[in-house]
């Protein structure tokens, strides 16, 4: 079965310092893991996917994940935080063995404040 | 970059009305989905449609639940008969294909509330 954890609820950060937001996850089978993003009266938005290709992914807007299979993790990250950085952040896994949008499985979120 | 649009952002109804909820995917996708995230939970994947049928329905989708494309523009969820506990955010999204890990465009979703 296949299901995410994020850690934290919500993470606050000075504008400039670094940005940490937790998943970790839970899969039979190879999974697929995304970060979306979603901030205030927008979509859901795509920052970054793992597929099985290189363990540490960039994405958009200078976020980065690495996924760690030992650790289960696939934690985003960020150098310096920026002030249109505030939203909300899911992790997603999608079914290795039935990829597909009927099979993703989406984290609680965490709401990144930044304080200028 | 294009959008996926949901219309009304906030709905408020009685229970036992019927709702309907709007969505406008992107033009040249092909494969629609409905999901919803009640008040500190999950979100959870509802419903897929494609080729004007549903592909894919979770346990959640039940017969007070149906899709429409009743055009070539419109993605509609209809809920026959609100309960309390359908109130929840309603999100669409779509996408070009539906090979799996395919790249969902999401719209900013519908809060409906059932009182």
């Amino acid at each position: 079965a296949q299901s995410v954890t994020q850690l934290d609820s919500h993470v606050s950060v000075s504008e400039g310092t670094p940005v940490l937001l937790r998943c970790n996850y839970s899969s039979s089978y190879s999974p697929s893991l995304f970060w979306y993003v979603q901030h205030p009266n927008k979509g859901l938005q795509l920052l970054l996917k793992y597929t099985s290709a290189a363990t540490l992914v960039k994405g958009i807007n200078g976020f980065e994940a690495e996924f760690k299979k030992s650790e289960t993790s696939f934690h985003l990250t960020k150098p310096s935080a920026h002030m249109s950085d505030a939203a909300e952040y899911f992790c997603v896994v999608s079914d290795g063995r039935n990829p597909g949008a009927n099979n993703l499985f989406f984290g609680t979120g965490t709401r990144l404040t930044v304080i200028p | 970059e294009p959008e996926v649009t949901q219309t009304p952002s906030h709905q408020v109804t009685q229970m036992g009305q019927e709702v309907i909820l709007r969505c406008v995917p992107i033009s040249n996708h092909l494969y629609f989905y409905w999901y919803r995230q009640i008040l500190g939970q999950k979100v959870e994947f509802l419903v897929s449609f494609y080729n004007n049928e549903i592909s894919e329905k979770s346990e959640i989708f039940d017969d007070q639940f149906s899709v429409e494309r009743p055009d070539g523009s419109n993605f509609t969820l209809k809920i026959r008969s609100t309960k309390l506990e359908d109130s929840a955010m309603y999100f669409c999204a779509s996408s070009d294909r539906g090979s799996g890990n395919e790249k969902l465009f999401f719209g900013s979703g519908t809060q409906l509330s059932v009182l």
